[in-house]
């Protein structure tokens, strides 16, 4: 199957800072990538759609001015948290959709502490 | 709107016994994707079925096979023989196109395999 990598795959930040998580898709070219958020023992929850060339497409309840998301490349999407907080530690987990598969390609996803 | 139902929080199953985990859906599409994902401790999500809403066969991947019963709105997977390393939580999710979406997610089952 295709494969997606995910970067860094743990972070510790001071609050306040900002942080950048990348997701790249290897071997195929993704148009539309996913970022979903999980809380321990959670489900995961999608935070945004992002379309490559175009704005991404937020979740209701996510503040799109915290969380910017940029979708440059056909193989590039990166979030980055900004001025985080202690409440945005989570599990941080992106997926890659190609077209022409139907399984869901996801990233290592990425542990976020903010101290 | 699409959502999933996993009812069982957690499982547990004695190893190379036969283990069932629910997962309920309801959509008002005609053309749907349904998923299990698999995610150890490391957080990664491992692919390990998909079934079509048009497939008239249920899906089967090795251990894994997928007993979907469109009317009742069912998509419950079944795992043969367990094994220790099945410990782990397992999602299922609904895609609102084959191939194309975002992927909802159930709340997931916390499953554990017994010696």
């Amino acid at each position: 199957g295709a494969v997606v990598s995910q970067h860094p795959s743990w972070v510790i930040c001071k609050s306040g800072t900002s942080v950048k998580i990348e997701c790249r898709s290897l071997d195929f070219q993704a148009t539309t990538m996913f970022w979903y958020r999980q809380f321990p023992k959670q489900s995961l929850m999608l935070m945004a759609t992002s379309n490559e060339g175009s704005k991404a497409t937020y979740e209701q309840g996510v503040e799109k001015d915290k969380f910017l998301i940029n979708h440059a490349s056909l193989t590039l999407s990166t979030l980055t948290v900004t001025s985080a907080h202690p409440e945005d530690s989570s599990f941080y987990i992106c997926s890659a959709e190609d077209s022409t598969d139907t399984e869901a390609f996801f990233g290592q996803g990425t542990r976020l502490t903010v101290v | 709107a699409q959502k999933i139902t996993q009812t069982q929080p957690g499982m547990f199953v004695q190893e190379k016994e036969a283990v069932t985990l629910d997962c309920t859906y309801d959509t008002s599409d005609q053309s749907y994707g349904l998923f299990w994902y698999k995610q150890p401790s490391s957080g990664e999500m491992i692919f390990l079925i998909y079934q079509g809403s048009y497939d008239e066969q249920n899906a089967t991947e090795g251990r894994y096979s997928l007993n979907f019963q469109k009317a009742r709105k069912s998509a419950n997977l079944v795992i043969s023989a367990s094994q220790l390393g099945d410990s782990a939580m397992y999602f299922c999710a609904m895609r609102e196109a084959p191939k194309r979406g975002k992927l909802i997610f159930g709340q997931g089952t916390e499953l554990s395999v017994k010696p």
